[in-house]
């Protein structure tokens, strides 16, 4: 079984530009986060989706990130524009209810470098 | 505000030692704690989910034990290997719907 999957693994651009990363989560599994970590520090949530309504979005950036959850499936989060201070990797993780008690799957993460 | 901690921030141990890593709350209302492993330039692979309710959760050569009282947990990784070299971070889960508040993680190399 496909694990979650993320696109693309790195991504350099120029401060301002926009930029957008995907995921498509495990088949069947109905949440699915983003999750932003910086170096040397732990992955903070972004935002979580329960199907394709975002439910805990407290956490993104609204003047400059977006994301969306098309049919419940994939996802895409998007940055415009961006900042130095958005060089981070962005993790994107799936479970199958979002029920607190069951494990989580992460991808390996889109490397976002800004210049 | 619920902040994890994990100490130490980097380890060095020769093959075959055991490996203790160490993980702390603030706040001990939580639903389960939750260590993930992560290697170079990868995402998080979950190792062990304690439920609140537990003391202790094993898988192989792992075993994660839970303090909620005192707001600790600490992961021991048997007869070590250069293969269980990376970042190990620990995690709690503050709401039912299972948002992960992480710590900064214990980076472990394993030298042969």
């Amino acid at each position: 079984e496909a694990g979650v999957v993320q696109s693309p693994r790195y991504k350099i651009i120029e401060k301002k530009q926009p930029v957008a990363f995907w995921c498509n989560p495990i088949s069947g599994h109905n949440t699915l986060y983003w999750y932003r970590q910086n170096l040397g520090q732990g992955p903070e949530l972004l935002i979580r989706y329960e199907n394709e309504e975002a439910v805990d979005d407290s956490q993104l950036p609204k003047d400059r990130f977006s994301a969306e959850r098309l049919k419940g499936v994939d996802s895409t989060l998007k940055i415009q524009p961006a900042e130095l201070g958005d060089s981070a990797v962005y993790l994107c993780a799936s479970s199958l209810e979002g029920t607190g008690n069951e494990k989580l799957f992460f991808g390996s993460g889109t490397q976002l470098s800004v210049l | 505000k619920q902040e994890v901690t994990q100490i130490p921030a980097a380890l060095s141990v020769p093959e075959g030692e055991n490996l203790v890593l160490n993980c702390s709350f603030t706040d001990s209302a939580i639903y389960n704690l939750q260590w993930f492993r992560q290697d170079p330039g990868k995402g998080l692979t979950s190792l062990l989910l304690i439920q609140s309710s537990q003391r202790e959760q094993t898988s192989g050569r792992l075993n994660a034990s839970l303090d909620k009282s005192s707001g600790r947990s600490t992961l021991y990784i048997a007869a070590s290997q250069p293969g269980d070299s990376a970042t190990y971070l620990c995690a709690v889960v503050t709401d039912s719907w299972g948002k992960l508040q992480f710590g900064a993680g214990t980076q472990v190399v394993v030298t042969p």
